[in-house]
């Protein structure tokens, strides 16, 4: 059955550096996530992609943040200078279709900053 | 702003029993409700209802959604150990983002 691949599943990174999470979305999906879970918390909505450009991003999707589908198949989050708060579960997600579909979600990768 | 909300957090129940999840929303334009089960990582998707009254069923799960009150329940029958996950409820409004409940944590003990 065609998954979400993320990696890496666990980063740990220190304060101020950049880091970039990596998303394979399932190939014949159109519509590309990212959503973060801190520990405890909601899943909350990061930001949407499609057609090669961002189409919905929230007020946590900040300039420290940007998305890039660099080819055909990753889907890459980059976090450019890491604060403390940033630690948290990173979802990728992906969808065949904008509206009315499942959105199947990757495993994750917990981003741990120091 | 949209707004899930789930009941209750966390119960525990034993092997055997039915338990019944519920996800309450205030959204602009809703589009779908979508239940998630989430164990160790990852959201892995149960249903996605879109129509008031159609019951969704999966073996000993099921959900149905009211659009007028503006909820939808969960139910697992006969649950067993396996069912031991948190589960998600989350509401597609306005664009296509996904806004999520704060889950319901189930505990089934043997």
């Amino acid at each position: 059955e065609p998954e979400v691949t993320q990696t890496p599943s666990h980063q740990v990174t220190q304060m101020g550096q950049e880091v970039i999470l990596r998303c394979v979305p399932i190939s014949n999906h159109l519509y590309f996530y990212w959503y973060r879970q801190i520990l405890g918390q909601k899943v909350e909505f990061l930001v949407s992609f499609y057609n090669n450009e961002i189409s919905e991003k929230s007020e946590i999707f900040d300039d420290q943040f940007s998305v890039e589908r660099p080819d055909g198949s990753n889907f890459t989050l980059k976090i450019r200078s890491t604060k403390l708060e940033d630690s948290a579960m990173y979802f990728c997600a992906s969808r065949i279709r904008g509206m009315n579909t499942e959105a199947f979600f990757g495993q994750g990768t917990r981003l741990t900053v120091v | 702003e949209d707004k899930v909300v789930q009941s209750p957090l966390s119960l525990v129940v034993h092997e055997g029993d039915t338990v019944t999840l519920n996800c309450s929303y205030e959204v602009t334009n809703f589009r779908s409700l979508l239940w998630y089960k989430q164990e160790k990582k990852a959201p892995t998707f149960l249903f996605m209802l879109t129509s008031s009254g159609i019951e969704k069923k999966s073996g000993r799960l099921s959900s149905i959604l009211d659009k007028k009150e503006l909820f939808s329940i969960l139910n697992i029958t006969a649950t067993q150990t396996g069912d031991s996950a948190i589960y998600l409820c989350a509401v597609e409004a306005a664009g296509n983002k996904l806004t999520f409940g704060g889950g319901t944590r189930v505990l089934v003990k043997p």
